[in-house]
């Protein structure tokens, strides 16, 4: 979920397992979103993304699943491998003319062989 | 290669003197933007800018300026560097429009002494 202070969540998982990473977004006029992973020493990396008009998207071994009633995100990993280990974001759309996108703190993802 | 080059990656500078942080994109993107990513307080937008020389203020522009005279480069420019400008800087574009992700540069991190 989304960081309070100074200390990112973490999750660990064990090579193989799935992950869920959630985030919890403000602006109920959010109209599209996107996860990012940011790898050490790199700059963040579009993952999958999903409109407000859906409640779940898939693409390789990712979920993303949406639910607005509570203004909830949630990244699935299928089958972690341990490159998947990053911090990844959830971003959020409020919609109007300059697209601006909200960035999440983010949450560490570790993964254990 | 499609891709947001920044320069320069790493950069130690005294208080007071001007800098410039350089960033180039080759995929004919609309829409440039600047973000600073801090520990606990996630990526904060500095400027943005839509199109050849419109520019907007972000969230946090205070002691930082922009240009954008063509529309692959997009600097940012620090007149006076102070402490507190120490973070770690991303450059991102992404094409006009409702949907799409940003493209992110490799990051320069920024010390202020």
């Amino acid at each position: 979920g989304e960081s309070v202070g100074l200390h990112l969540p973490t999750l660990s998982v064990q090579e193989g397992d799935n992950s869920i990473i959630n985030c919890a977004y403000s602006n109920s006029a959010s109209d599209y979103f996107i996860w990012y992973k940011q790898e050490s020493g790199k700059g963040p990396q579009f993952i999958i993304d999903i409109r407000s008009n859906m409640d779940k998207r898939q693409g390789q071994r990712v979920t993303v699943l949406l639910n607005k009633t509570v203004k909830h995100l949630s990244l699935q990993i299928a089958a972690t491998q341990p490159g998947d280990s990053a911090v990844y974001f959830c971003a959020e759309n409020h919609g109007g003319s300059n697209y601006k996108l909200t960035f999440g703190k983010g949450t560490l993802l570790t993964v254990n062989p | 290669e499609a891709q947001v080059t920044q320069n320069p990656r790493y950069l130690i500078t005294v208080t007071g003197k001007k800098l410039t942080v350089t960033c180039s994109q080759n995929m004919n993107h609309e829409y440039m933007s600047w973000y600073r990513q801090d520990p606990g307080l996630g990526l904060r937008q500095i400027y943005y800018s839509m199109n050849v020389e419109v520019t907007d203020k972000g969230d946090v522009p205070e002691g930082y300026k922009v240009s954008r005279k063509e529309k692959r480069n997009f600097p940012l420019i620090l007149e006076s560097p102070s402490p507190n400008q120490t973070s770690l800087y991303f450059c991102a574009s992404r094409l006009q429009g409702p949907l799409g992700g940003y493209t992110f540069g490799s990051g320069t991190r920024l010390t202020v002494v």
